[in-house]
Order: C-alpha cells, then structure tokens, then sequence
C-alpha cells in the first residue's frame, strides 16, 4: 500500500494569512504514460461527507475558490489557501488513486488563531 | 447532480455481517463511473474499502478483501455493500462514492454503523 504523510496534524492560522499543508506519499504517484499525478485533496467539516477540492495535484473542481491550491509532484505535495477565511475551517485530507488499495492521509486540522 | 443515499442497519452484533445499500439518483449505475465504499471511525480518518464498475469489475482494499462484497443492482440503480465477521473495529460512519475517472467527486450524506451486543 502507499503510505500517505500528512504534516502538520494541525494548524492554526490568523484571518488572511496562509496556510500550508504537506503531503508526501511512500512511492510516487506519477503516471508517466499521461504525466499526471493521482494525488487529491478533500475538504471536510464536522458531520459532512469529505468534498473534492483538488484533483490530479493541482487542477481545482468547480466551484473552489481560487484561493485554494494544489501543488508538487512525484512523492510531495503541498495544500495552499493563500487567503485563510473563517468558512475554510476544516479538516483537510490527501488521497492518493494512483493504485489500489487509494489511501489518505491521516488528515490536517485547520483553524483560526 | 448524481446524489448518493446510503441506507441499512445501525446496529449490528458482533460476528455478524453489515449490509449497507447506496440509492443513486440523478444519474445511472450503469455510466462510466466506479462506486466506490469509504468509512470513517468516529473521530479518525478515512478508510478506502472497496469499488465497483458497472460492469461487474471490484477492486478491494487487502485489509477487507476476504470479508467484503460489493455488488451493483442495476435495476434498481443501486450499489451494496456487504462486510461479514463484524467486530467493534468496523464501527463507523459508512460513505458511498463515485469516482468518474479516479479522484472521488460525489460522496453520500453517510450512515453510522455500530458494532456491538
């Protein structure tokens, strides 16, 4: 199985500012045949299901706003909301679906300071 | 706008086997998506258990392989999941999802499944 890494568990973050979220997987999930990375993010908060945020690493689903970004390549990745406002409270996960068994990270706690 | 609904037991006695269904609406069964079963203990992460493809293909993570079955019922547009040998370890909030082409981009609301006697 791949091992997802999520750093840090947690992380609290002032109105405005960045945030930054790591994630790196024990093998690589590049598909060399269509140079893409199988690595998404997920956004959830408490009593809902996770909702899709980032897919293949960086390309944002609809409806994201753009303060939200995906990027890395290979083994490492890294979450970015450039802009932290009080709605992007959540808990953010990895997942990897390059092979099978897909796997996610532990996840990260996001908050205000 | 595919919606997800999941539906079955809450309480299931150890030793036993949990049976959840998934209603899809809004969409077929039978579109080029996988469907997919994710569950999140109380308080932990989430977990991939398995998927399915219209056609019949599964792929199952090895941890659950001997003990799980998912299955689709395309008359009914509906997608099962059946975990046998249940022990207080399998409690947990129970997602079904689709995935079009690899990353999960529809989740139901979830069902709470509890293990115990």
């Amino acid at each position: 199985d791949i091992v997802m890494t999520q750093s840090p568990d947690s992380l609290a973050v002032s109105l405005g500012e960045r945030a930054s979220i790591n994630c790196k997987s024990s093998q690589s999930v590049l598909n060399t045949s269509n140079n893409k990375n199988h690595l998404a993010w997920y956004q959830q908060k408490p009593g809902q299901p996770p909702k899709l945020f980032i897919f293949w690493a960086s390309t944002r689903e609809s409806g994201v706003p753009d303060r939200f970004s995906g990027s890395g390549s290979g083994t490492d990745f890294t979450l970015t909301i450039s802009s932290l406002q009080a709605e992007d409270v959540a808990v953010y996960y990895c997942q990897q679906y390059y092979s099978i068994p897909q796997t996610f990270g532990h996840g990260t706690k996001v908050e205000i300071k | 706008q595919v919606q997800l609904q999941e539906s079955g037991p809450g309480l299931v006695k150890p030793s036993g086997t949990l049976s959840l269904t998934c209603a899809v609406s809004g969409g077929s069964i039978s579109s080029s998506n996988w469907w997919s079963w994710v569950r999140q203990p109380p308080g932990k992460g989430l977990e991939w258990i398995g998927e399915i493809y219209h056609g019949g293909s599964t792929n199952y993570a090895p941890s659950f392989k001997s003990r799980v079955t998912i299955s689709v019922d395309k008359s009914k547009n509906q997608v099962s999941l059946t975990l046998r040998s249940v022990t207080a370890a399998d409690t947990a909030v129970y997602y079904c999802a689709r995935a079009p082409s690899g990353p999960i981009d529809s989740w139901g609301q979830g069902t709470l499944v509890t293990v115990s006697s």
